[in-house]
């Protein structure tokens, strides 16, 4: 069974602090993508990456970084952090190709006060 | 541009009767279509894909979705929904490039009232 999981579950953050969101996956894909779910925008892709050291920017990326230090562990940083960036986060795992399932986490609820 | 469009931002049905959740899309390529469902504070699980061949797809739970390229749709369906079926459902599409992006549509809420 494909996992992804991703820590912390929940995390209130205070403005202008920084946050790391962590996700794991040990399904051995390559791909590794950062999502975010507002209500009325459905999820919309911030950062993803095609293996270890690599990152691309998504479609909306101002405001995070992303980190992917080995295949398995892919991090999504906010160096500043605002109230706008109040949203749940998922990340998604898949193997190389167009059309290749993607596995997702169960999700971090982040509020930013 | 490739884009996905789901109608009906929310759909309440009785428990027992079928449903059909919209799905229009957009795609100068061969369309690699998805459906996934995703439950109250849990992340988004597959349902059923569509590559190629028969345009009736079957998915898990008895949901199954058909593809129309003439009408550029990809609707699910389920001839008898039960309660435990609440939930957002996606409709996405694979990006072209090899990128393995993926484009959602803003999901279908479904309420299965008792």
């Amino acid at each position: 069974e494909a996992a992804v999981t991703q820590s912390p579950r929940n995390k209130v953050a205070v403005t202008g602090g920084k946050v790391t969101l962590s996700c794991n996956q040990t399904n051995n894909h390559n791909n590794m993508y950062w999502y975010r779910q507002d209500t009325g925008h459905g999820l919309r892709l911030i950062h993803y990456s095609y293996g270890a050291g690599s990152t691309e920017k998504g479609d909306i990326p101002d405001g995070y970084k992303a980190s992917r230090p080995s295949q398995e562990n892919f991090s999504l940083i906010l160096e500043l952090a605002t109230p706008s960036q109040t949203s749940v986060y998922f990340c998604a795992s898949g193997a190389t190709g167009t059309g290749t399932e993607v596995f997702f986490g169960k999700g971090t609820r982040l509020t930013v006060v | 541009a490739q884009s996905v469009t789901q109608p009906d931002a929310r759909v309440t049905v009785s428990e027992g009767a079928s449903l059909q959740l919209r799905c229009k899309y957009s795609s100068s390529g061969t369309p690699y279509l998805f459906w996934y469902v995703q439950y109250p504070r849990q992340g988004l699980q597959l349902l059923l894909k569509y590559y190629s061949g028969d345009p009736v797809v079957q998915g898990v739970n008895g949901f199954e979705a058909e593809f129309s390229k003439s009408n550029s749709s990809f609707h699910l369906r389920k001839a008898s929904v039960h309660w435990s079926d609440s939930a957002v459902y996606f409709c996405v599409l694979s990006a072209t490039g090899n990128t393995g992006k993926l484009i959602f549509g803003l999901g279908t809420t479904l309420q299965v009232q008792p």
